[in-house]
């Protein structure tokens, strides 16, 4: 199993802003993932973070939208950039690649 | 894409009634997990299934990967007020590349009428 501590836990910020979401892992680990679940809905694969390397965008998710930073094995950051209300959602960060473990969350509203 | 249907999408039981629940796909996956996601939490792992028929068990929860690899269904036992909560399937597909993503389910909402 993991620990995985994501900060912040929650924020309302105003549309045009930026806000960047970290997360900690207790352990190193190669993958992290990061998801978006919008209100009521499923989670989505937002991009797979390795250390080293650019990360891996899925099919509707853009570098320039979502930037992500990976400097080490326990840490990851996930930027919303410009955003506006339709990114009001929670942003979860995970490790592992089948039997995942996720963060607490950061639950995004934009006004 | 694929595709992951649970049925039905909320319930509302009394406490100490059985629940079933089901997660279908329109494609095979070869690994069928299953998620509790609790308010203000991230999801948490319940049960892991690897192989087409296999039954799992973890205290009062049972799955089962289905035999045709296109479902799986979780019932829990004599529910109790800690079982509230959103339960997401989840399936994932292994390819000569390596495993693909976890693909959820659209989640089943549990509550627990007092």
């Amino acid at each position: 199993s993991a620990v995985i501590s994501q900060k912040p836990s929650r924020d309302i910020c105003q549309r045009g802003t930026s806000l960047t979401i970290q997360c900690q892992v207790d352990s190193q680990v190669t993958m992290m993932f990061w998801y978006r679940q919008q209100p009521g809905q499923s989670l989505t694969l937002i991009a797979t973070a390795n250390q080293g390397s650019e990360a891996t965008y899925e099919s509707g998710f853009v570098i320039d939208k979502f930037p992500i930073s990976r400097p080490n094995l326990t840490f990851s950051t996930l930027t919303v950039s410009n955003m506006s209300p339709e990114d009001s959602s929670i942003y979860l960060c995970s490790v592992g690649y089948t039997e995942a473990f996720f963060g607490q969350g950061t639950r995004l509203t934009v006004v | 894409g694929q595709q992951l249907n649970q049925s039905p999408q909320s319930m509302f039981i009394q406490e100490g009634e059985d629940v079933s629940m089901n997660c279908t796909s329109s494609s095979i996956f070869n690994t069928w997990l299953w998620y509790k996601q609790d308010p203000g939490e991230g999801p948490v792992l319940l049960i892991a299934l690897y192989k087409a028929g296999e039954l799992t068990s973890n205290g009062r929860l049972t799955a089962q990967f289905g035999i045709t690899r296109k479902d799986s269904f979780l019932n829990i036992s004599a529910s109790i007020p800690s079982d509230v909560g959103i339960y997401f399937c989840a399936g994932q597909l292994w390819s000569n590349f390596g495993n693909e993503k976890l693909t959820f389910g659209t989640g089943t909402r549990l509550t627990i009428i007092p």
